[in-house]
C-alpha cells in the first residue's frame, strides 16, 4: 500500500518569508509524486510532479519541490509567500494506474 | 482551451433519491476519474474510466456507479442516498490515464437532507 503524510494542518508564514510544506511518503517501487492546490469554493489545481530525473521540481505560481529519496520526503517550497498562496494544499502519490491517493491537506495562510 | 467541465454546480436531495452528475474531460483526454471529498478531508478515488472501459474502483458501495461516451464524457450515478454522501465530487481527465497528470474540474456540490 502507498501513502502520503502530511504533519501540519496548518502553516502560518508572513508576507515575503519562505514558504515550506512538508510531506513523506511510503511506497513500493518507484514514486509518482504530486503537489495540487484548493483554494476556496474551487477545484483541485496542479502545481507539479515528480516522476524521475533531478531532485528540484519546478512547478507553477513560483513553487517547487525537493524529492529526498533517503529520507522518503516531498517538501513544497515558496522562496516569497503572497496573500494569495493562502490555500488547502495537497501532497498525492499515485499507483502505477493512476489513482491518486491524497495526504490530510496542508491550510496554507499568509499574513500581510 | 476550456478546462475539465462539471454539472451541476449545487446540488440538493433527500435520503433515498437517484442522483446524476456530469463531467466533461479536457478536449483530447481519453481518461476520466472520479473522486469524493467530504469536508475537511482530502477527495477519495471513486472510479477511472479509459477508452469507455473502468480501470479502477475504490472502496465505494456498489450504490456508485459510472459510465464514460464515446465522446470520453463520463456521468457518475449514487443511487439511494445517505446524509454521508453530501460532499464535493470532482471529476479529473488525462491523456491516457495511468500516472499521467489528472486535471481537476470546479466540482459538484452534493447536499443530502
Amino acid at each position: 500500500a502507498q501513502s502520503v503524510a502530511q504533519p501540519e494542518d496548518q502553516v502560518n508564514v508572513a508576507e515575503g518569508n519562505p514558504l515550506t510544506v512538508k510531506c513523506t511518503y511510503s511506497v513500493s517501487g518507484n514514486p509518482y509524486l504530486f503537489w495540487y492546490v484548493q483554494y476556496p469554493n474551487r477545484g483541485l489545481q496542479f502545481l507539479l510532479k515528480y516522476i524521475t530525473g533531478d531532485n528540484l521540481v519546478k512547478g507553477s505560481y513560483g513553487f517547487e519541490a525537493e524529492f529526498n529519496k533517503s529520507q522518503t520526503s516531498f517538501h513544497l517550497k515558496k522562496p516569497s509567500a503572497l496573500v494569495s498562496d493562502s490555500a488547502l494544499y495537497f501532497c498525492v502519490v499515485t499507483d502505477s494506474w493512476g489513482k491518486l491517493q491524497f495526504g490530510a491537506g496542508t491550510q496554507v495562510v499568509v499574513t500581510p | 482551451d476550456a478546462g475539465v467541465t462539471q454539472s451541476p454546480t449545487h446540488l440538493i436531495k433527500t435520503r433515498g433519491q437517484q442522483v446524476t452528475l456530469r463531467c466533461s474531460p479536457i478536449s483530447g483526454h481519453k481518461s476520466v476519474s472520479w473522486y469524493q471529498q467530504v469536508l475537511g478531508q482530502g477527495p477519495q478515488f471513486i472510479f477511472q474510466y479509459y477508452e469507455k472501459e473502468e480501470r479502477g474502483r475504490g472502496n465505494f458501495p456498489d450504490r456508485f456507479s459510472a459510465r464514460q461516451f464515446p465522446n470520453y464524457s463520463s456521468e457518475l450515478n449514487v443511487n439511494a442516498l445517505l446524509l454521508g454522501d453530501s460532499a464535493l465530487y470532482l471529476c479529473a481527465s488525462s491523456l491516457e490515464g495511468g500516472r499521467e497528470t489528472q486535471y481537476f474540474g470546479p466540482g459538484t456540490r452534493l447536499l443530502v437532507l
